[in-house]
């Protein structure tokens, strides 16, 4: 089973609000990554947590905070985005950081109003 | 960094015909080379990937193959089906010192026309 899981599906969230993107694993992988990814563009890395610490942060706005409370699950909160942070974000998991295979989630379609 | 060129960026074919993607990487030190599909409006699959010390791989009616002097790999999907119509990205990535990172390509519009 490769499956991550991410919820919500769809988010509409104005610039003032606050909102948590989730996503989870159970295939014992011990690396999971947040990306973003623009309408026809590729994804584009944003967080990587191995064994529940933040590994790499690249240079993300403050505004997207990123947290792993075990190595199921990943959370994204968000907080006084703005419209061009609209896009698919997505979540993927490796057995671990430097394992070959990322597999990635669904994704949840963010909306900045 | 890593840069990694795709090319085409749409390709229609016929049921039943070949497709080709072909991506060309910079950095001699990536070793690993996945291909993701992405249907509308899902996340993207991992389909296959290869090593740097295979030339080839196989998985049914798709193939990927790397030349590691030219720096370039393909992804073959032979007898297409309409379900094969998606986005397709190559990435390549370096065995790394801390994390291994996905460079990707810019994305193939396969359309398979039936």
């Amino acid at each position: 089973d490769t499956e991550v899981t991410q919820t919500p599906k769809h988010l509409v969230m104005g610039m003032t609000n606050k909102k948590s993107l989730k996503c989870e694993q159970h295939m014992g992988h011990r690396a999971m990554y947040w990306y973003k990814q623009k309408a026809k563009k590729p994804p584009e890395l944003m967080f990587v947590y191995s064994y529940e610490k933040l590994s790499i942060n690249e240079s993300v706005p403050s505004r997207f905070s990123p947290e792993c409370p075990n190595s199921s699950l990943l959370n994204l909160h968000l907080h006084a985005l703005q419209p061009e942070d609209s896009a698919l974000y997505l979540c993927a998991s490796s057995q671990g950081l430097i394992s070959y295979e990322q597999y990635f989630g669904p994704g949840t379609r963010l909306t900045v109003t | 960094g890593e840069n990694v060129e795709q090319h085409p960026s749409t390709l229609s074919v016929q049921e039943g015909d070949s497709a080709v993607i072909k991506c060309t990487y910079s950095d001699s030190a990536s070793n690993y080379f996945p291909w993701y599909k992405q249907e509308l409006g899902k996340g993207p699959q991992l389909i296959i990937d290869i090593r740097s010390n295979v030339g080839e791989k196989k998985d049914q009616r798709i193939a990927v193959t790397l030349n590691k002097t030219a720096k370039h790999f393909s992804l073959h999907i032979t007898e297409t089906q309409p379900e094969d119509s998606a986005v397709y990205f190559c990435a390549a990535s370096i065995s790394p010192g801390s994390a291994r990172q996905l460079t990707f390509g810019s994305g193939t519009q396969l359309t398979v026309l039936p």
